[in-house]
């Protein structure tokens, strides 16, 4: 089993939609969760934290599930612009991290 | 603020050549990150330091692979002798280990070994 998993996708979904996606991890120990965003070519950039209390930032929500061990991202309203791939991440205890494999998403007009 | 700058952006080489791939990370951060990511196998941790030390190396592939951090502002990753399957975009990010260890990452150095 992988330390950390995600949908691959592609999720394809209009304009305005709202998409959600799933993360699991392995560690019950993981102290920080974060999902990062992927445009192509591109570095990983930050796109939240995830608190265990969840957190909201404009149209993004991210959930944290410690019992059952997933987090999630929900975008409400898409956008053209939010269409790249977004990563979930894990860290487990001092500084190593685990970065999912990804999930494309494709906002079409 | 001047972000993660890596250096070169592109690199091409051939079979059994050195390549050293160059990393400053944001002033003030403690900690540096090099990371390989491929089709394939994804966005993996190759070796991380903190406070110029290297703490864990075990996602270093072979012992072709060596990273250094010589002072707080300089990294350098080096593949000695290169292969095709080397070939990929070597990350590299920092941190200053506050807000749960947030990294931020370079713009990458793409790699292509023939």
């Amino acid at each position: 089993r992988k330390e950390v998993e995600q949908d691959p996708g592609p999720f394809n979904v209009p304009e305005g939609a709202t998409v959600a996606f799933n993360c699991t991890y392995s560690n019950s120990a993981s102290q920080s969760f974060f999902w990062y965003r992927q445009d192509c070519r591109k570095e990983p950039k930050l796109l939240m934290s995830v608190y265990s209390s969840g957190n909201e930032d404009g149209r993004f929500t991210a959930q944290l599930n410690r019992a059952s061990q997933y987090i999630s991202l929900l975008i409400r309203d898409s956008k053209l612009s939010d269409s790249a791939t977004y990563l979930c991440v894990v860290r487990g205890g001092g500084f190593k991290t685990i970065f999912g494999a990804g999930t494309r998403l494709f906002v079409k007009a | 603020d001047a972000g993660v700058i890596q250096s070169p952006r592109h690199e091409v080489t051939e079979m059994g050549q050195e390549v050293t791939l160059r990393c400053k990370p944001i002033s003030g951060h403690n900690s540096l990150f090099w990371y390989r990511q491929t089709m394939m196998r994804g966005l993996e941790l190759l070796i991380y330091f903190n406070n110029n030390v290297p703490i864990d190396d075990s996602g270093m592939p072979e012992d072709r692979f060596s990273a250094k951090m010589p002072n707080a502002s300089f990294s350098t990753l080096k593949i000695q002798p290169s292969e095709p399957r080397d070939s990929a975009v070597y990350f590299c990010a920092s941190s200053d280990g506050t807000s749960g260890y947030e990294q931020y990452f370079g713009p990458g150095t793409r790699l292509t070994v023939t």
